[in-house]
């Protein structure tokens, strides 16, 4: 079965400044999607950035990046010049590629506190 | 373009009971995904209804149960409340595309809470 692990239940970063949240996974499968996703208090879950495991290239959207290191099966997200409305929970989440379902197997979650 | 939306946003229920919530898809999206979240946890999939049939299904038990309309709208019903039940669920829709990849948009959660 396909986990993924968060193990880090709070983060803290200064406004302006970068934080990686870190997001490691197990599969069997060679083919998948990894995905961020970001649940502000109003808890409406917002998809951050989406990576599909056979790009070799890093996915990357404005200030968000991420590190993806299939061998290692590891996938973390980098925030650029954090900002107040990025504080929110973040999901690491991840998909099976074939198949009809679209069943998202979810993270732990990190709590991401951004300081003014 | 309307997104998702679910009714109730909050709602208190005792033991025993039986709830019914609802979830309106995306224009367009014809796959509705519920997942029911912890406090504090990452949510956890129930199940999947496409084109009314149910398409895929997590590890809850046969009281969870739910229903896909012809206007691709969804319940999701639970028998038999527990107080482990209380938690958020999540509604998620989406197009379906064999061998593609479909974008799951949520929906803000129905809150419940069993005493």
């Amino acid at each position: 079965a396909q986990t993924v692990t968060q193990s880090q239940p709070e983060m803290s970063v200064q406004e302006a400044e970068t934080v990686t949240l870190s997001c490691t996974y197990d599969t069997s499968e060679s083919d998948y999607y990894l995905f961020w996703y970001k649940q502000p208090p109003s808890r409406q879950m917002i998809l951050v950035i989406r990576q599909e495991a056979y790009k070799q290239q890093n996915a990357t959207e404005n200030r968000f990046s991420v590190n993806f290191q299939k061998a290692a099966k590891s996938f973390s997200l980098k925030i650029s010049d954090s900002q107040l409305g990025d504080a929110a929970m973040y999901f690491c989440a991840y998909r099976r590629a074939s198949g009809n379902t679209g069943k998202l197997i979810f993270g732990q979650g990190t709590t991401l506190q951004v300081k003014p | 373009e309307t997104g998702v939306t679910q009714s109730p946003t909050h709602l208190i229920k005792t033991r025993g009971q039986q709830v019914t919530l609802r979830c309106s898809s995306q224009s367009g999206h014809n796959t509705v995904s519920w997942y029911q979240q912890a406090l504090g946890q990452g949510p956890q999939f129930i199940f999947q209804y496409y084109r009314e049939e149910e398409n895929g299904r997590g590890n809850f038990p046969p009281r969870f149960s739910g229903l896909q309309f012809p206007n691709y709208s969804s319940e999701l019903n639970v028998n038999a409340l527990e107080l482990d039940d209380s938690a958020l669920y999540l509604c998620a829709s989406s197009g379906h595309r064999a061998s593609s990849y479909n974008e799951q948009f949520f929906g803000p959660g129905t809150r419940l809470t069993v005493l």
